[in-house]
């Protein structure tokens, strides 16, 4: 299993570009999140799916889109960045809701200009 | 609604003294709740997590966590500081369909 996958790496964009980031599991997990790491802030839910279709706000959605039309695949996408996204991006699978241990991808570190 | 304190952003120990990392919760209900490490440029790693079996939680790589109730605290553990251990350390409590994060301590461990 390569677990949760994440692209790309490093990101640089500037103020008003949008572009999606792409992550996978293939464990077959319903649920599957976003969260952003800013220093000194812990990780902050930006978007999660219970299942393929379900999706719903955390607690940062505003500039960000998700959308879930497989089991696998969760797709984050920044509309017009903007400097404030700059930051770590995680995603992260678990076979069911929050209560159950949570894999984490590798990371995205996006820098917008 | 639920969340979680850590009450150190950073703590400094010597190789082969205790590790003490501390958490308070709150919650409405019986929480589930987690502790993740995360070393230089790496994702999220599970070390524990507590859903109301025993109180005591051991977890990988010699850490442990006790539940408090009448404290609301799940402080992390370890008897003798590698260096390996040098990362950082999340308390995570589970909310309903989210994960609220602490903002992380920081553990330095010198030679």
């Amino acid at each position: 299993n390569a677990g949760v996958t994440q692209t790309p790496k490093f990101q640089v964009l500037k103020t008003g570009q949008s572009m999606t980031l792409q992550c996978a599991q293939d464990m077959n997990h319903e649920y599957m999140s976003w969260y952003r790491q800013d220093p000194g802030m812990g990780l902050r839910l930006i978007h999660y799916s219970v299942g393929a279709g379900i999706t719903d706000q955390g607690e940062v959605p505003n500039g960000y889109n998700v959308s879930r039309s497989t089991t696998e695949d969760f797709p984050l996408r920044l509309l017009s960045a903007a400097p404030s996204q700059t930051s770590v991006y995680f995603c992260a699978s678990s076979y069911y809701r929050t209560g159950y241990e949570q894999y984490f991808g590798p990371g995205t570190r996006l820098t917008v200009t | 609604a639920q969340s979680v304190t850590q009450l150190d952003s950073h703590v400094s120990v010597s190789e082969g003294t205790p590790v003490l990392l501390r958490c308070n919760y709150s919650s409405s209900y019986s929480p589930s709740l987690f502790w993740y490490v995360q070393h230089p440029n790496k994702g999220l790693q599970l070390l524990l997590k507590y859903t109301s079996a025993a109180t005591l939680v051991k977890g990988i790589n010699g850490f442990e966590a006790e539940f408090k109730k009448s404290e609301t605290s799940f402080h992390l553990t370890k008897p003798s500081a590698h260096m390996s251990d040098a990362a950082e350390y999340f308390c995570v409590v589970s909310g309903t369909d989210k994960l609220i994060f602490g903002t992380g301590t920081r553990l330095q461990v010198f030679p």
